[in-house]
């Protein structure tokens, strides 16, 4: 079965601060991945998801930006943190041919 | 583009009491999902349904899918604390591999013991 690295876990950045949350996965090969936004008490919004590697979609314009130089890694970054940022990032893989999602334990991003 | 509604938002039961929450989408799904996320935790996945009007039982959750495979519901009955947390359904968007999970807003479960 598949196992999601995220890290770091938690994090407090400032304003104008850039980020990178890394993402890696176990177990499987080829995976779809996906990084999904969860602000506090709301549901889940996906922002990126990658088929293979360097093949990056967008779902929202924003302030983020995904990259995936390996098969299994998946990379979210932002050059300029902005208050709206805040908030529960979530790693998902999805085997080829499943659709079921597995997640990461998620990082939890409080930007002042 | 495709929207997946969840109600009640929130819901406080006595411990022992049934709980249910309903999934709407706006379009036909190929198939719907449920996760539960535990609180401080990351959706953990329960079931999918794939066949219109298909049902499910694990232990004392019953998960439906409608005949149009535009809803679906989560019944727990008998709520237990154990039960605390935040159920999503999720439906299938999307066109070729990519395999677009789209979330509801979830539903978030208090029992009181």
């Amino acid at each position: 079965s598949q196992t999601i690295h995220q890290w770091p876990a938690t994090l407090v950045q400032p304003v104008g601060s850039p980020l990178s949350l890394e993402c890696t996965v176990e177990g499987t090969s080829n995976p779809n991945l996906y990084w999904y936004r969860q602000a506090a008490g709301r549901g889940l919004q996906l922002l990126f998801y990658s088929v293979g590697i360097g093949q990056i979609s967008s779902e929202v314009p924003q302030n983020l930006s995904a990259s995936r130089p390996q098969d299994r890694q998946f990379i979210l970054s932002s050059k300029k943190l902005l208050l709206s940022d805040s908030g529960f990032y979530l790693c998902a893989s999805r085997t080829a041919g499943a659709n079921v999602l597995t997640f990461g334990a998620g990082s939890r991003l409080t930007v002042l | 583009g495709q929207q997946v509604m969840q109600i009640p938002q929130y819901q406080h039961v006595q411990e022992g009491e049934d709980f249910t929450t309903y999934c709407n989408s706006s379009t036909t799904l190929s198939n719907i999902q449920w996760y539960k996320q535990r609180p401080g935790g990351h959706p953990v996945f329960l079931i999918q349904l794939v066949k219109s009007g298909e049902v499910k039982k694990q232990k004392r959750l019953t998960f439906q899918f409608g005949e149009a495979k535009k809803n679906s519901s989560l019944h727990i009955t008998a709520t237990q604390t154990t039960d605390v947390g935040t159920y999503f359904c999720a439906g299938l968007g999307g066109s070729g591999n990519t395999g677009k999970l789209i979330f509801g807003q979830g539903t978030t479960l208090q029992v009181k013991p």
